[in-house]
């Protein structure tokens, strides 16, 4: 099953409008922490929120935040405001406590192309 | 330099032939981290290495596939004998410490392209 599923392979927002990004995640711990990264076409991977499995209020970073709905296993990603430069894919991420001296890697979904209308 | 640095940028192979990628991570940052994304899809784990320690290599597709961290610092990407379905982005990443709430910080990735 996979970890991360991200179900809007596409979606379009016009400027200045807010819109919602969804993520499930799968996992059986406890502690976790989500992660949300925007990937432009020059590839580089940027960070843009996190939430820990703990976090009792959901995350915020300036026009970004997350919907962290703890039972339903779900971490949607709000961009209020839309701008042109919030094109790009979007990426939500999953990092588990690692069994002995693992790894702490990220687990990606397939990401969302959100394309901003003018 | 501030960031995470990956080299070359864009890398042409012909099938059979062996490549090195490059990165060179933030600096004092423990946790480095190799992925291979494929065109279309999100990134998929390959190796980890705290300092010069490979403590996960469970995402390697096959022996030839090799990464190295000798001093701890920067980290080397090996395929040999490359073949098509090799062709992708390899982003690396660092972390400062090892934690389930840690931020990676990543490069700009190497984009390999087998002949």
């Amino acid at each position: 099953a996979q970890k991360i599923t991200q179900t809007q392979p596409g979606m379009f927002v016009q400027e200045k409008e807010a819109v919602t990004l969804d993520c499930t995640y799968d996992t059986s711990d406890q502690s976790y922490g989500l992660f949300w990264y925007k990937q432009p076409s020059s590839g580089e991977m940027i960070f843009l929120i996190y939430q820990g499995s703990y976090d009792e209020q959901n995350a915020t970073e300036g026009r970004y935040s997350l919907n962290f709905q703890k039972a339903r296993k779900s971490a949607n990603l709000v961009i209020s405001a839309s701008q042109l430069g919030d094109s790009a894919m979007y990426f939500c991420a999953m990092r588990e406590l690692p069994l002995g001296a693992g790894s702490y890697q990220l687990t990606f979904g397939k990401g969302t192309k959100l394309s901003v209308i003018p | 330099g501030a960031g995470v640095s990956q080299s070359p940028r864009y890398k042409v192979a012909k099938r059979g032939q062996d490549v090195a990628l490059r990165c060179d991570p933030i600096s004092g940052h423990v946790s480095l981290f190799w992925y291979q994304q494929a065109l279309g899809q999100g990134p998929e784990f390959l190796t980890y290495f705290q300092n010069e320690a490979q403590l996960d290599k469970s995402g390697l597709p096959s022996d030839r596939f090799f990464a190295e961290r000798p001093e701890g610092s920067v980290s080397t990407l090996k395929i040999q004998r490359t073949q098509q379905e090799d062709s992708a982005v390899y982003l690396c990443a660092s972390s400062l410490v090892a934690s389930t709430n840690e931020k990676l910080f990543f490069g700009s990735g190497t984009q390999l392209s087998v002949l």
